[in-house]
């Protein structure tokens, strides 16, 4: 079993449509939560980061934890085709410099 | 955040080859990762390099294979020795800066194809 599991998609929404991307683990230790974006060709652009559990929000994205769950969530709100890209879920120990990451799920918004 | 460069952004190698990539940031960092993105998959840690340490690899990453260097607290470069096709792959440096400790950021990513 993967330590963290990410539905890969592709996932295909309208532009303006609320999208949800979803992660799981198994690692009851990790302590630190992060959504990457990934444009084709180019290198993971760090866009939310969190500590335990708790939302976070950040103008159209808002990333939620739920450690007794080991779940985390990124919510995209009014989406926009320029948000098409594969988003990355990564989690981390409090311990160690590994981040662990899940395989993107694969996000077009049509306009 | 720091601007991490990488080069080459691209090449196309034959089997047996080595090619060395180079990392530069526009600031002093601690701790620079180098991670491989194959083809459909997600990001594996190669290794953990500190400026005057030898580097950290993981699981199924040897010196051998993989040697790094790390000169200084901005530069960092990634040898893949002795290629193969299997080898091909984004590779892609990384680092954490000042501010917290846990966020990391990631360069352009080197695209090796090994022919």
């Amino acid at each position: 079993q993967k330590e963290v599991e990410q539905d890969p998609g592709p996932l295909s929404v309208p532009e303006g449509a609320i999208v949800s991307l979803n992660c799981t683990y198994s690692n009851s230790a990790f302590q630190y939560f992060m959504w990457y974006r990934q444009y084709s060709r180019k290198g993971p652009e760090l866009l939310m980061y969190t500590y335990s559990s708790g939302n976070k929000e950040d103008g159209r994205f808002t990333a939620q934890v739920d450690k007794s769950s080991k779940y985390i969530s990124l919510f995209i709100r009014d989406s926009q085709p320029s948000d098409s890209a594969t988003y990355l879920c990564a989690m981390k120990e409090t311990s160690g410099s590994r981040l662990t990451f899940g395989e993107g799920t694969q996000l077009t918004v049509n306009p | 955040s720091a601007v991490i460069s990488q080069k080459p952004s691209r090449d196309i190698c034959q089997r047996g080859t080595s090619l060395t990539i180079q990392c530069q940031v526009d600031s002093q960092v601690t701790m620079m990762f180098w991670y491989r993105q194959q083809p459909g998959q997600s990001l594996t840690l190669i290794a953990t390099a500190n400026q005057g340490s030898e580097a950290t690899y993981e699981s199924g990453f040897v010196i051998d294979k993989f040697p790094i260097s790390r000169p200084n607290l901005t530069f960092s470069t990634l040898t893949v020795s002795n290629m193969s096709p299997e080898d091909s792959s984004i590779y892609l440096c990384s680092l954490r800066t000042g501010g917290s400790d846990n966020e990391q950021f990631f360069g352009p990513g080197t695209r090796l194809t090994v022919l």
